[in-house]
């Protein structure tokens, strides 16, 4: 069985510092991992994935995680956060097999002030 | 390319009736999905197809929800009759394959009054 525990169900930073959403995960099987954005009534949109290749990932929008198969976790950062990385942040799971499901986290919800 | 695309974007029906999406994947994909996602939830799987065929359903509630994939390309989601329950964004989304992310259509976000 697989499944995804976001730490954090919301995270508040100023402008210009940095981002860290922390994403556990399970997995019984070599993991394929993801983060996807949604922005308010917007798609959800691929940020960065990792599918047991590197295991620093960089993405869009200056994002990057980590996967650290001793701690079983892929955290998100972003050295310094902008006003438009206010979203929903999902961190997902899936098994690196063709035609697994992918399972979602609770979701983090990334504010930003100025 | 083309991305995923749903119809409708928004329906509104009272509870008992039926309601019914659509979903387009991106062509070439040979895995579909039907996520639901609640109001500040993450989106859980409803069912998933790979081609024509059922893979995985077991969080369908199948005494209300339906769901077909024509051919292995377009598919359908039916729930008859509706509860207030079900009031949520509907999300279709498609995979090609292996490590390999999946692609988002922009939902249907279904409100049962």
């Amino acid at each position: 069985a697989q499944s995804v525990t976001q730490l954090d169900s919301h995270v508040s930073v100023s402008e210009g510092t940095p981002v860290l959403l922390r994403c556990n995960y399970s997995s019984s099987y070599s993991p394929s991992l993801f983060w996807y954005v949604q922005h308010p009534n917007k798609g959800l949109q691929l940020l960065l994935k990792y599918t047991s290749a590197a295991t620093l990932v960089k993405g869009i929008n200056g994002f990057e995680a980590e996967f650290k198969k001793s701690e079983t976790s892929f955290h998100l950062t972003k050295p310094s956060a902008h006003m438009s990385d206010a979203a929903e942040y999902f961190c997902v799971v899936s098994r690196n097999q063709a035609g697994t499901a992918l399972i979602f986290g609770k979701g983090t919800t990334l504010s930003v002030s100025s | 390319e083309a991305g995923v695309a749903q119809s409708p974007r928004y329906k509104i029906i009272e509870k008992r009736q039926s309601v019914a999406f659509w979903c387009n994947p991106i062509s070439g994909h040979a895995t579909l999905y039907w996520y639901q996602q609640i109001l500040g939830q993450g989106p859980k799987l409803l069912i998933q197809f790979q081609n024509n065929g059922v893979v995985d359903d077991s969080q369908l509630p199948k005494d209300r929800f339906s769901a077909e994939r024509l051919k292995g390309v377009d598919s359908t989601l039916k729930i008859q009759p509706a509860k207030l329950e079900d009031s949520a964004v509907y999300l279709c989304a498609s995979r090609q394959g292996r490590n390999t992310e999946a692609f988002f259509g922009q939902g249907t976000r279904l409100t049962v009054v």
